[in-house]
This record gives C-alpha cells, sequence and structure tokens, in this order.
C-alpha cells in the first residue's frame, strides 16, 4: 500500500502570512493527489485535486503543485478561516489512503 | 443539490456490529463510487474502502478486510457499511464519500459517530 507523509505536523502562523504544507509518497503517484481541509466537528471539504486542479468555490488564494511523490499546498494570504487541519491524500491505484494531517493554528 | 446523508449515532458492546447507512441524492447514484472514511477522536482520516453503486464491486483496506462488508440498495439510492466483531478502537466517526472524476472526494456525509463501549 501507498504511504502518505505531511510535514509539518502543525504550524503557527498569522493571518496574511504565506503558508506552505508538504506531502510525500513513498512511490510514484504521479498526479493522484488530493488535498482537503477539515474543520472540527465538520466533513472534510475537497480544496484541490489532481494536484494542481482547484475546486469549484474554493478561493484562489489555494493552490497545489508537484508529482511523482512530492507535492506542496500552499496558502498565499492566510485568512481567519483558513485555520484548520489539512490532508492530503493519493487516489493513485484502487487502495487510498490519506496523510497523517497538519494542524494550521493562529500564532 | 447533491447531498449524502448519513444514519444517526450508534452505541454499541464490544463484539458486536454496527451498519451505517448513506443516502445519495441530487445525482445518479450508480455513476459515482461510495467510499468510506473513519476518524476517530482527535487522530487523522482513515480510509477503509469502496463499493461500485452500479455494480456491487468493492475494494476494502487490508486493515478492514475481515470485518468490513459494504453493500447498496440502487432502488433507495442507499450504500452500507457494516463493521464487524467491534472494539474500543473503532470508536470514531464514519464518513461515507462520493468519488468524483478525476478521483477525488468531492462530496461528503455529515459523519456517524459509532460508539463501542461496554
Amino acid at each position: 500500500d501507498i504511504q502518505m507523509t505531511q510535514s509539518p505536523s502543525s504550524l503557527s502562523a498569522s493571518v496574511g502570512d504565506r503558508v506552505s504544507i508538504t506531502c510525500r509518497a513513498n512511490q510514484s503517484i504521479n498526479t493522484y493527489l488530493n488535498w482537503y481541509q477539515q474543520k472540527p466537528r465538520k466533513a472534510p471539504k475537497l480544496l484541490i485535486y489532481v494536484a494542481s486542479s482547484l475546486q469549484s468555490g474554493v478561493p484562489s488564494r489555494f493552490s497545489g503543485s508537484g508529482s511523482g511523490t512530492d507535492f506542496t499546498l500552499t496558502i498565499s494570504s492566510l485568512q481567519p478561516e483558513d485555520f484548520a487541519t489539512y490532508y492530503c491524500q493519493q487516489s493513485y491505484n484502487t487502495v487510498f489512503s490519506f496523510g497523517p494531517g497538519t494542524k494550521v493554528e493562529i500564532k | 443539490q447533491v447531498q449524502l446523508v448519513q444514519s444517526g449515532a450508534e452505541v454499541k458492546k464490544p463484539g458486536a456490529s454496527v451498519k451505517v447507512s448513506c443516502k445519495a441524492s441530487g445525482y445518479t447514484f450508480s455513476d459515482y463510487y461510495l467510499h468510506w472514511v473513519r476518524q476517530a477522536p482527535g487522530q487523522g482520516l482513515e480510509w477503509m474502502g469502496w463499493i461500485s453503486p452500479n455494480i456491487g464491486g468493492t475494494k476494502y483496506g487490508q486493515k478492514f478486510q475481515d470485518r468490513v462488508t459494504m453493500t447498496r440498495d440502487t432502488s433507495i439510492s442507499t450504500a452500507y457499511m457494516e463493521l464487524s466483531s467491534l472494539r474500543s478502537d473503532d470508536t470514531a466517526v464514519y464518513y461515507c464519500a462520493r468519488l468524483s472524476n478525476p478521483y477525488a472526494f468531492d462530496i461528503w456525509g455529515q459523519g456517524t459517530m459509532v460508539t463501542v463501549s461496554p
């Protein structure tokens, strides 16, 4: 099975900061990598699919990049509503998996 | 609107089984695979498996292979996830999620809390 890792596991940032989260797969997954945002007691929300495509309705301050094994989610200017936990997820084969998550907290 | 609505919270004893439902509306049920994902309290997301509503084919994660069964009833646009031999570490929120094209979970159910406690 494909294992996903994320770094950092948590970060503290201020409103307006540029924030980047890294996700790594233990084998190539082409661009079959998605990013989700989850707030407490809510279902996850799709932000980015196939590594770099912005889901409809998601603000353009969110962007994704990468291919193969290394991927990045970037928030260009952090807003108060962006404080949440972010997960990457691979859909390369029939067995899917998530990264462990990155919690973005207020500094 | 497109949505997935799950059944309500459950409390079960260790060793029992639980069956969670996920009713789809606003789209053609058989056109999209449905996946199940769980989240233990304070923990991350854990993928469990999927079902093809069209033909009923399934794929389960290795961790759950011996204990999970995913089924569907196309006449009522509903998918089910049954987990047997429950343990305390199965206490979690269970989500169903629709797999869009290309291969991302675009619609999620609201989650069903399953508590396993003596």
